[in-house]
């Protein structure tokens, strides 16, 4: 089965309202990988997390890795119609490095 | 600089014949990889491989093949399709470890098994 756990599966937002998704592992992660694809595409690297309570953030957009390494979380402020798509967490397979095993998305749609 | 490029964009194939599907990237990447997307559960790793002539299973092999003798291409086979092998297929490279390494992905396959 699934390595991470990823909610909510389903998030519609109105524009301008903020929005998150979780990450979480039953293992420890060496990182997490966040991917964004937006309909009909394919999925597009946004960012890695590496170490500890990492915090990066890309414009609107705030990653977060937890303490134990275990858990992460995607925030957008004031979602713009732009943000629609499914957004990916992705983590190293327990026991193998050259597997990268992804959650199952959250869907973001943005009402205008 | 293409990246990763996938052919076909679009397939239907009849349950019994088959395929493949071709895969190339123009990076230099030593690890590349096909993963299944299905609705609701996100994408699946079928096959893996970290160089030309290394490739290993992933977690949803059964019913496909891959091969890898150029670092280049990492082309996946579907032997005798069936219908539950419809799906998007994509591939996907990256430096080193695949775990490890943000990966590059090409535009999909989008498979119809009838």
């Amino acid at each position: 089965g699934q390595q991470v756990m990823q909610i909510p599966q389903y998030q519609h937002v109105q524009e301008g309202e903020d929005f998150t998704t979780y990450c979480n592992s039953s293992t420890t992660l060496s990182n997490i990988q966040w991917y964004k694809q937006r309909p009909g595409g394919h999925p597009v690297f946004l960012i890695q997390l590496v170490k500890s309570g990492e915090v990066k953030k890309q414009k609107r957009l705030t990653f977060q890795f937890g303490e134990a390494k275990k858990n992460s979380s995607l925030h957008i402020t004031a979602t713009q119609t732009t943000d629609v798509g499914t957004y990916f967490c992705a983590g190293p397979h327990p026991g193998s490095n050259y597997k990268l095993t992804f959650g199952k998305g959250t869907l973001l749609t943005v009402n205008p | 600089n293409a990246g990763v490029t996938q052919t076909p964009k679009f397939q239907v194939l009849k349950t019994g014949q088959s395929m493949t599907l071709q895969c190339a990237q123009d990076m230099n990447h030593e690890y590349m990889s096909w993963y299944r997307q299905d609705p609701g559960m996100g994408l699946r790793l079928i096959h893996y491989s970290v160089g030309a002539g290394i490739t290993d299973q992933g977690e949803v092999p059964n019913g496909y093949n891959v091969s890898r003798s150029t670092t280049e291409d990492f082309p996946l086979r579907l032997l005798s399709a069936a219908p539950s092998q419809t799906s998007v297929y994509f591939c996907a490279s990256s430096l080193g470890q695949g775990g490890n390494q943000p990966q590059h992905f090409g535009d999909g396959t989008r498979l119809s098994i009838l």
